[in-house]
């Protein structure tokens, strides 16, 4: 079962626009992750909220966590065509193991 | 990529052979998982090991085992490989920071079962 699903599935956008994903996950969390995966590659970390925070910034990542709603987002501010790839929302198990949502497939259009 | 290796790079392979992939790190981290990556199901913990010869199961383990001789080597293996395994598998590490764990993964390995 998939501890995180992402939403929407998949965005286009154009470039300079904000692109906003969701995650949902199901049980308690200690934090919440998100990964960038760029087509035939691994994934890459991007960053991670801890469950008593509320946003957190990186650059041009936003990051919001809800726990009372058990909901995530990320927003990627003035996208860029370099931004397409896919995102994945994670949530740390035991063994540190991750486990990820579905992923949101995002095209950034010169 | 923290010094993850994966082999090979691609593989096809016919139903009912043996396969092992393997990962190989050169920093000497203590943590490694395998996970396939299907689509519309993001990655699936396969197995994962937190020491040599120490393994446990992950998600979807059936059909697949894993052993750790060596801390720099994680190998899986499917005993007779099927169609339902045809996927790409991910090495990964992780490593502790100030706020929890970050994961790195190799380059992925496509295997085809025909």
């Amino acid at each position: 079962s998939q501890q995180g699903e992402e939403d929407p599935q998949a965005l286009s956008i154009q470039e300079g626009e904000n692109a906003t994903m969701n995650c949902s996950y199901k049980t308690s969390i200690n934090n919440l992750q998100w990964y960038r995966q760029n087509s035939g590659r691994g994934l890459v970390h991007l960053i991670l909220i801890r469950s008593n925070e509320r946003e957190k910034h990186s650059g041009r990542l936003r990051v919001t966590l809800d726990t009372s709603k058990k909901s995530s987002s990320l927003l990627i501010t003035a996208s860029r065509a370099a931004d397409t790839a896919s995102y994945f929302c994670a949530t740390e198990t035991g063994r540190r193991a991750l486990t990820f949502g579905s992923g949101t497939r995002l095209q950034v259009q010169p | 990529d923290a010094g993850i290796t994966q082999s090979p790079r691609h593989k096809v392979t016919e139903t009912g052979t043996p396969v092992t992939l393997r990962c190989h790190q050169t920093e000497n981290h203590r943590y490694m998982y395998w996970y396939r990556q299907d689509p519309g199901h993001g990655l699936r913990l396969i197995h994962y090991s937190y020491g040599v010869k120490d393994t446990d199961k992950g998600e979807v383990s059936d059909g697949y085992s894993v052993s750790r001789s060596k801390t720099e080597d994680f190998l899986l293996t499917l005993e007779s490989a099927t169609s339902s395994q045809t996927s790409v598998y991910f090495c990964a590490i992780s490593e502790l920071t100030g706020d929890g764990t970050e994961a790195f993964f190799g380059q992925g390995t496509r295997l085809t079962v025909v």
